[in-house]
């Protein structure tokens, strides 16, 4: 059974900087993209990010572009996202999101149950 | 930057057929996919490259893809089916989602 469990959110000043971090388990960790996807309260889904399953490729939503970064380790069956100057409406729900193949493009088929992000001062 | 639009809600009574639209720019050369998302649970897929779907998702469950517009049909809708409704594209290895549809069954 694939799981992804999410960690790292938490309260945080506007402009500081914040890790998420995702483990996953259950399937073959290199073999996927992975994604961050996430919800304001009360809002939509917004794709944030991906990167291929043997980190070659990135791609970041434009609202982030410049001020997140996604990474892997393989090894670790791991996944990060360091966010930094951070916004108040960056303030969501951020899902880790599996891909079903190993670059972008296709169907996200597993999710995590979120981590919290607050951007307030 | 790619733009999917859908209506905010939709009705439809027990029983009967729901229609969710999403439109985009000619959004029928790429595939859409649509997740379903109940109150405080994450999102679930139900349909993927337009008209397929996955294991374990209902046959009332369909979809289309033509033009500007993909349609998710629930055929026979139930209680159950009441939920968030998204559509999803994707555009130069970048993603994007429509803004959700609210599905009232009543």
């Amino acid at each position: 059974e694939v799981q992804l469990v999410e960690s790292g959110g938490g309260l945080v000043q506007p402009g500081r900087s914040l890790r998420l971090s995702c483990a996953g388990s259950g399937f073959t960790f290199d073999d996927y993209a992975m994604h961050w996807v996430r919800q304001a309260p009360g809002k939509g889904l917004e794709w944030v990010s991906y990167i291929s399953g043997n980190s070659a490729k990135t791609g970041y939503a434009d609202s982030v572009k410049g001020r997140f970064t996604i990474s892997r380790d393989n090894a670790k069956n791991s996944l990060s996202l360091q966010m930094n100057s951070l916004r108040a409406d960056d303030t969501a729900l951020y899902y880790c999101v599996k891909g079903t193949i190993a670059v972008a493009g296709e169907r996200f088929d597993s999710w995590g149950q979120g981590t919290l992000v607050t951007v307030s001062s | 930057s790619y733009e999917l639009t859908q209506p905010p809600s939709v009705s439809v009574s027990p029983g009967q057929t729901a229609s969710i639209t999403c439109s985009g720019d000619k959004l029928g050369d790429r595939y859409a996919y649509w997740y379903q998302q109940k109150p405080d649970q994450s999102p679930v897929l139900v349909i993927y490259q337009d008209t397929k779907r996955p294991s374990g998702i209902p046959e009332r469950f369909s979809g289309s893809n033509s033009g500007n517009t993909a349609t998710l049909t629930i055929s026979g809708t139930q209680a159950m089916d009441e939920a968030d409704y998204y559509c999803q594209a994707w555009a130069s290895s970048t993603g994007f989602f429509g803004g959700g549809t609210k599905l009232t069954v009543l």
